[in-house]
């Protein structure tokens, strides 16, 4: 069973056309991470949630925004999408942070056209 | 900060033979290294971590590695390939400490040849 859903597994949007991607966890783990992944580069942490505290990486552009509503969900907001935008959205959860295992889900696919 | 390279984008071996994936580290701190794998159409998945302690580690699907403090590598093997062994490879560390970012490499694709 997915302990780590992502929906949809395909999005396509339209240039500058705002987009949300979610994801949901039932292993009630405390950290969900949200990851970019783009074609034969290694995935890039936009941001991360540690319980309701919102952690963004410093070189993570201002279109991109993330809420957790509660344990359970965290949605990636992409305010104004761009061609370089396009890629696999990765989102993965840990019970905590450091030495603990990552899991993850099946990612979302982003096309902007 | 750490980071990881991984050697090789492409790695293709037969049936049965060794599967050998290099991976080196830069980190400032003890790092904590992991194998992830990512079989098409899905999320990655761990295969092994090292924290502390022994320095070879065995993972899920006959895989292993070892980490080398000397080389700063933590090279991942598998005795013998097996068809669903095709699938990417990533190796991450992170400090577990100050800086808990899980830092990736940019994968190793590893296809089975019959």
């Amino acid at each position: 069973d997915a302990m780590v859903i992502q929906n949809p597994r395909y999005q396509v949007t339209q240039f500058g056309k705002p987009v949300t991607l979610s994801c949901s966890q039932t292993l009630n783990h405390n950290v969900m991470y949200w990851y970019q992944q783009k074609s034969s580069q290694a995935p890039k942490l936009l941001f991360h949630y540690y319980d309701k505290d919102f952690n963004n990486e410093a070189d993570t552009p201002d279109n991109f925004q993330s809420r957790r509503p509660n344990t359970s969900f965290c949605f990636l907001d992409i305010r104004s999408p761009g061609l370089g935008d396009a890629a696999m959205y990765l989102c993965a959860t840990s019970r905590d942070r450091g030495r603990e295992k990552l899991f993850f889900g099946s990612g979302t696919q982003l096309s902007v056209l | 900060a750490q980071s990881v390279t991984q050697l090789g984008s492409h790695v293709s071996v037969s049936e049965g033979a060794l599967v050998l994936l290099r991976c080196n580290y830069s980190s400032s701190v003890p790092p904590y290294l992991f194998w992830y794998v990512q079989y098409p159409n899905q999320g990655l998945q761990l295969l092994l971590k090292y924290t502390t302690g022994a320095t070879l580690v065995k993972g899920i699907n006959g895989f292993e590695a070892e980490f080398k403090k000397s080389e700063t590598s933590f090279h991942l093997t598998k005795p013998s390939a097996h068809m669903s062994d095709a699938a990417e490879y990533f190796c991450a560390v992170s400090d577990g400490r100050g800086d808990y970012k899980l830092s990736f490499g940019a994968g190793t694709t590893v296809t089975v040849r019959a």
